[in-house]
């Protein structure tokens, strides 16, 4: 079956704008994550959603950053008044939620802030 | 596609050897653990997981490793390919969610 997708592949913004990254998550899965990374390291965590409703959003850097699952499907990470800082690649990855179980990750959405 | 390894401990072999890429975890909680290989441009993929009530586990031409001890785990990639050329990264969840915690990653480069 199809694989966990993400749009844009690529986006390029100012630094300032409004952008919105999209994750589409493998059917059936109820667990959905955004992860970060930068160069040269691994993912690191942002959010994590079981539905609906955001289980764990520790890992957001700060109140710049938002994400929502509205139907418990796709998900939107939100990040306004983007920074240079913010310039990564921004994973997705679903699973079926039940501990452990394993993620399976989209190929991510390369954010640039010129 | 963006390399997603340009600082990155380095590992290289001939094709046909074995590979063993390490990697020391950090939470002795921990109770689960993944391997994934990232190629440039794309995103994690799957390899294979062990839980910490196993000391391996074998896959196809992958075996993982697991001493709880000194926290470590290690992927053992028996006849190497030049298609295992990738980062690889190890993965760890503890009990208190069902986040990933990702190690620094290897890259893996395979000498035809």
């Amino acid at each position: 079956g199809a694989g966990v997708s993400q749009t844009p592949s690529n986006k390029v913004t100012e630094k300032g704008k409004y952008v919105e990254l999209r994750c589409d998550p493998i059917s059936g899965h109820t667990a959905l994550y955004w992860y970060r990374q930068s160069l040269g390291q691994g993912p690191e965590f942002l959010i994590y959603f079981q539905g609906t409703g955001a289980a764990d959003d520790s890992g957001l850097p700060n109140d710049r950053f938002f994400a929502v699952r509205p139907e418990g499907s796709v998900s939107t990470l939100k990040i306004q008044r983007t920074e240079r800082g913010d310039s990564a690649v921004y994973l997705c990855a679903s699973s079926f939620g039940q501990f452990p179980d394993t993620q399976y990750f989209g190929p991510g959405t390369r954010l640039t802030v010129l | 596609g963006e390399s997603v390894g340009l600082h990155l401990p380095t590992l290289s072999v001939q094709e046909g050897d074995n590979s063993i890429i390490n990697c020391a975890y950090s939470n002795s909680a921990s109770d689960y653990f993944i391997w994934y290989k990232q190629e440039s441009g794309k995103g994690p993929q799957f390899i294979i997981d062990i839980r910490s009530n196993m000391d391996k586990r074998q896959g196809q031409r992958v075996t993982v490793l697991l001493n709880k001890t000194v926290k470590h785990l290690s992927l053992q990639i028996a006849a190497t390919q030049p298609g295992d050329s990738a980062v690889y990264f190890c993965a760890e969840n503890y009990n208190a969610g069902n986040m990933l915690t990702f190690g620094g990653g290897t890259r893996l480069m395979v000498k035809p």
